[in-house]
């Protein structure tokens, strides 16, 4: 089953401006993270957010998390077209002894920068 | 370091082959996972090494399996194959088992005819 559940599917804005994708997700967590894929390729990690953190930037990269509503965003800022492509939030389920079990995927928000 | 390699990239084989794919994760990760990417799924664990031990196993029938070596590179093997097992399966290393940020290799694309 989906742990995390990104919003929109899919997202196409131009160049320079701004997308924000969502995540919510259903059970505790310890922490979330984004993932981007290039199409058809492997996913590269792209920021970890801890369940005590509410904000985490990256370069242009700001994300959000509100344990209170089991939801996360992810706001890419001044977009390019080399930002195209699919970006998936992930979730690690969590033992009964409180470690990371195995990551659980959303199935992702496609994002299209036109140039 | 080198990033996660996975072997072959693309493979094409009928239904009731099977087939073993390889993944050599990033010197000093001793943990490997497995995902299989499917259009309709979406990524979906298969199982996870670590130290030579399947510790954790996700929802896929007993065709699906794998092992560890000692040098941690891993390799998954499907038996009787069936067109559905067409997916992108990607290999995933990290340090330890708390399953941190995970480093994705660019993953095998299997074609099931």
């Amino acid at each position: 089953s989906q742990q995390g559940e990104e919003d929109p599917q899919a997202l196409s804005i131009q160049e320079g401006e701004n997308a924000t994708m969502n995540c919510s997700y259903k059970t505790s967590i310890n922490n979330l993270q984004w993932y981007r894929q290039n199409s058809g390729r492997g996913l590269v990690h792209l920021i970890l957010i801890r369940s005590n953190e509410r904000e985490k930037h990256s370069g242009r990269l700001r994300v959000t998390l509100d344990t209170s509503k089991k939801s996360s965003s992810l706001l890419i800022t001044a977009s390019r077209a080399a930002d195209t492509a699919s970006y998936f939030c992930a979730t690690p389920q969590l033992r009964s002894g409180g470690s990371n079990y195995k990551l659980t995927f959303g199935k992702g928000t496609l994002l299209t920068v036109n140039p | 370091k080198a990033g996660v390699t996975q072997t072959p990239r693309y493979l094409i084989k009928t239904r009731g082959q099977q087939v073993t794919l390889s993944c050599s994760p990033i010197s000093g990760h001793r943990s490997v996972s497995w995902y299989q990417q499917t259009p309709g799924q979406g990524l979906q664990f298969l199982f996870e090494y670590f130290s030579e031990t399947q510790r954790n196993k996700g929802n896929f029938p007993g065709r699906f399996s794998g092992r560890q070596f000692s040098n941690s590179r891993s390799e998954m093997n499907v038996s009787t194959l069936e067109l559905g097992d067409s997916a992108l399966y990607l290999c995933a290393s990290s340090l330890d088992t708390d399953q941190e940020t995970q480093y994705f290799g660019p993953g095998t694309r299997l074609l099931v005819l």
